[in-house]
């Protein structure tokens, strides 16, 4: 258990919906990432926060975006899905500058 | 951006045998990790390199960093059915805000 809790763990959905995936980071932890994990892309950086504030963004979509609220939870929202969008989506947390980090067990998102 | 090539892609090995796999990087990094990820899990931490020509082990386990800083390896020794998975290696910049670059992982399959 890496102490990261990520819900839903599927979720199903049409193309043109909105989805919010929610992400717990460990205990003590004020960074999270998260990345898409897709067969022939592997895992793709999205976006990170750290206490509340965005640090840096990855290959992430305008359709996409997220946020950290105080208590440190992160949700990460995609809209307008697409058929394309279809992956597992990881939340990771970590003490910055180790390079260090912690893995949830991800969300796994179909859009039909 | 950074890219890691991560070879061999997979590999089809018997029970007991040595595993060998290896990263390299066009970039320096300033940690190399090594991660495990299991079907339906999210990636485990196996082990961190913080230091270029460090070897470090983790039971069965050893990882190296480059001297260059731009390459890493991972050997898994008298591999059992458990070890069974995707390997991945990331590398990590310093700085914190971009967090880790990923391989595309080796697929290990050990063969009854």
């Amino acid at each position: 258990d890496s102490g990261v809790t990520q819900t839903p763990k599927h979720l199903i959905t049409a193309t043109g919906q909105r989805v919010t995936l929610r992400c717990s980071p460990r205990s003590g932890d004020l960074s999270v990432y998260w990345y898409q994990q897709s067969l022939d892309q592997g895992l793709q950086f999205l976006i990170h926060y750290y206490n509340g504030e965005e640090r840096a963004k990855g290959n992430i979509l305008e359709r996409f975006s997220a946020q950290q609220f105080p208590d440190l939870h992160s949700e990460l929202n995609l809209s307008s899905l697409e058929l394309g969008d279809s992956a597992l989506y990881f939340c990771a947390s970590g003490i910055t500058n180790t390079g260090e980090l912690f893995f949830g067990e991800g969300s796994r998102l179909t859009v039909l | 951006g950074q890219q890691l090539n991560q070879s061999p892609q997979s590999m089809f090995i018997q029970e007991g045998e040595d595993v060998s796999m290896n990263c390299t990087s066009s970039s320096i990094f300033n940690t190399w990790l090594w991660y495990k990820q299991d079907p339906g899990e999210g990636p485990v931490l196996l082990i961190a390199l913080y230091k270029a020509g460090e070897l470090t082990s983790n039971g069965r386990l050893t990882a190296q960093f480059g001297i260059t800083r731009k390459d890493s390896f991972l050997n898994i020794s008298a591999s059992i059915p458990s070890d069974v998975g995707i390997y991945f290696c990331a590398g990590y910049s310093g700085g914190g805000a971009d967090g880790l670059t990923f391989g595309k992982g080796t697929h290990l399959i050990i063969q009854p």
